[in-house]
């Protein structure tokens, strides 16, 4: 299994919105809806922003949404804050026979 | 609150062995799937493991295989991760999370780092 694949960085002003992709294959986002989304601040763990595509876990403002085409997730933020500089991973099940779960190499959002 | 606390990290030289646990509280620990995810130094995430609420069934990624072991003692809500034949590569920060619905990870513990150099 392959890393998913998402851009190195992504950028945008307070008040704008910005999606960030995840690119996989049919074995992995395209033949699942178990993507989900992470949010890390440096030093910080990871903490859960969506799950399954396009769910927010409570707490988790409604500016980030979820959603998915084919092979490719993507995350969009709206209404940027500069709390949301971050980077955000994205992961989906992977596992045909058995559990797995693969990562995306991480996109770093910096408000402008 | 939710809470889960990793321990155990530390240097260790190639070819060594470590043993991680992750205590858990402010839930029922049995009722739970657990995992291990590991960051490398500047790097990002990758799953190692995850474990049945059960103990039945166990996972690991190719990386890991046959040298790591996941376990868990539902008595006293704690995680395990026995790390053999380690490897430099094996240098990472490494998570504890509670699974949740739709192969999520939620919430997460703070990490403990593991370094393997001679």
């Amino acid at each position: 299994q392959s890393a998913l694949t998402q851009p190195p960085s992504a950028s945008g002003s307070p008040g704008q919105s910005v999606t960030i992709s995840c690119t996989g294959t049919s074995s992995d986002v395209g033949g699942y809806n178990y993507v989900s989304w992470y949010q890390q601040h440096p030093g910080k763990a990871p903490k859960l922003m969506i799950f399954e595509v396009s769910k927010r876990p409570s707490g988790v403002p409604d500016r980030f949404s979820g959603s998915k085409s084919g092979s490719t997730a993507s995350l969009t933020v709206s209404g940027l804050q500069a709390e949301d500089e971050a980077n955000y991973y994205c992961s989906s099940y992977a596992g045909s026979n058995n559990f797995y779960v693969i990562f995306g190499g991480g996109t770093k959002l910096t408000v402008l | 609150e939710v809470q889960l606390v990793e321990s155990g990290g530390g240097l260790v030289k190639p070819g060594g062995s470590l043993r991680l646990s992750c205590a858990a509280s402010g839930f029922t620990f049995s009722s739970y799937s657990m995992n291990w995810v590991r960051q490398a130094p500047g790097k990002g995430l990758e799953w190692v493991s995850s474990i049945s609420s059960s103990r039945s069934d166990t996972y690991y990624a190719d990386s890991v295989k046959g040298r790591f072991t996941i376990s868990r003692d539902n008595a006293k809500k704690s995680l395990y991760l026995q790390m053999n034949s380690l490897r430099a590569e094996d240098t990472a920060v490494y998570y504890c999370a509670r699974g949740r619905s739709g192969d999520s990870f939620d919430p997460w513990g703070q990490g403990t780092l593991v370094t393997v150099s001679s």
